[in-house]
C-alpha cells in the first residue's frame, strides 16, 4: 500500500522558514516523480513545485519560484520543500503527491496523496 | 495558463440521485487530459478520473468521466451517502503550470 506522510508543518512569523518532509513508503519512491500541492483555508487546490524522480530537474509554481526549495533522498524515501521569506498567503495546508506523467511539460496529475502538513505564517 | 471553471459552485442531491458535474476549460484541453479529485473534509483528494475517462484504480464504476476540449463532466450514476464531498477538476494537457478547477460541492439535499 502506498502511504505518504508528511511532517514540519507549524506556525511561523513572515518572512521566517520552514523545512516539509514526506516520507513515502510501499512504492519504489526511485521511480516516481513528486509533487508538493497546496490547500489555502477554505480554498481549492494549488500546485506548487515538482521534482523529477532522480532528483535532477525541479519546477516551480510562479507564486514561489525563488522563495521555495525541492528536493528528494532516494536512499531515505523522503521527500523535502524548504519554505523560506514565507508570507501570509502561503498559510495552507501542504500536501505530497505521487505524479504520473511530467509536469515539467503540464503533463502530470496525482494517484496518491498524503494527509498533509498544516503552515500558517502569521505575525 | 488555462482557467477550468467548474458548475455549479453546490449541487443539492439525494442518496439515489443522479450527479452531473461540469468543467470548463478557458482553452482546448490536448489529449482529454483531464482528471477529476474527490475530496472530503479533513481528508486528501482521491483521485477518481484520469484521462478525462479512464477510473482510477479501485473507483466504483458508478463513477465516469466525460469530454474533449474546452467541456468536461463528472457523472455519478446513483449517488451513494459517501458520495457526498467536494470534487475538483485538473487539467495538465498543455504548457505548464497544471491547474485546478475551484470545486463543486455536493451536498446531501
Amino acid at each position: 500500500e502506498v502511504q505518504l506522510v508528511e511532517s514540519g508543518g507549524g506556525s511561523v512569523q513572515p518572512g521566517g522558514s520552514l523545512r516539509l518532509s514526506c516520507a513515502a513508503s510501499g512504492f519504489t519512491f526511485s521511480s516516481y516523480g513528486m509533487s508538493w500541492v497546496r490547500q489555502a483555508p477554505g480554498k481549492g487546490l494549488e500546485w506548487v513545485s515538482a521534482v523529477s524522480s532522480s532528483g535532477g530537474a525541479t519546477y516551480y509554481a510562479d507564486s514561489v519560484k525563488g522563495r521555495f526549495t525541492i528536493s528528494r533522498d532516494n536512499s531515505k524515501n523522503t521527500l523535502y520543500l524548504q519554505m523560506n521569506s514565507l508570507r501570509a498567503e502561503d498559510t495552507a495546508v501542504y500536501y505530497c503527491a505521487r505524479q504520473l506523467g511530467y509536469c515539467s511539460e503540464g503533463s502530470c496529475y496525482f494517484d496518491n496523496w498524503g494527509q498533509g502538513t498544516q503552515v500558517t505564517v502569521s505575525s | 495558463e488555462i482557467v477550468l471553471t467548474q458548475s455549479p459552485g453546490t449541487l443539492s442531491l439525494s442518496p439515489g440521485e443522479r450527479a452531473t458535474l461540469s468543467c470548463r476549460a478557458s482553452q482546448s484541453v490536448s489529449s482529454r487530459s483531464l482528471a477529476w479529485y474527490q475530496q472530503k473534509p479533513g481528508q486528501a483528494p482521491r483521485l477518481l478520473i484520469y484521462d478525462a475517462s479512464s477510473r482510477a484504480t479501485g473507483i466504483p464504476d458508478r463513477f465516469s468521466g466525460s469530454g474533449s476540449g474546452t467541456d468536461f463532466t463528472l457523472t455519478i450514476s446513483r449517488l451513494e451517502p459517501e458520495d457526498f464531498a467536494v470534487y475538483y477538476c485538473q487539467q495538465y494537457g498543455n504548457s505548464p503550470p497544471i491547474t485546478f478547477g475551484q470545486g463543486t460541492r455536493l451536498e446531501i439535499k
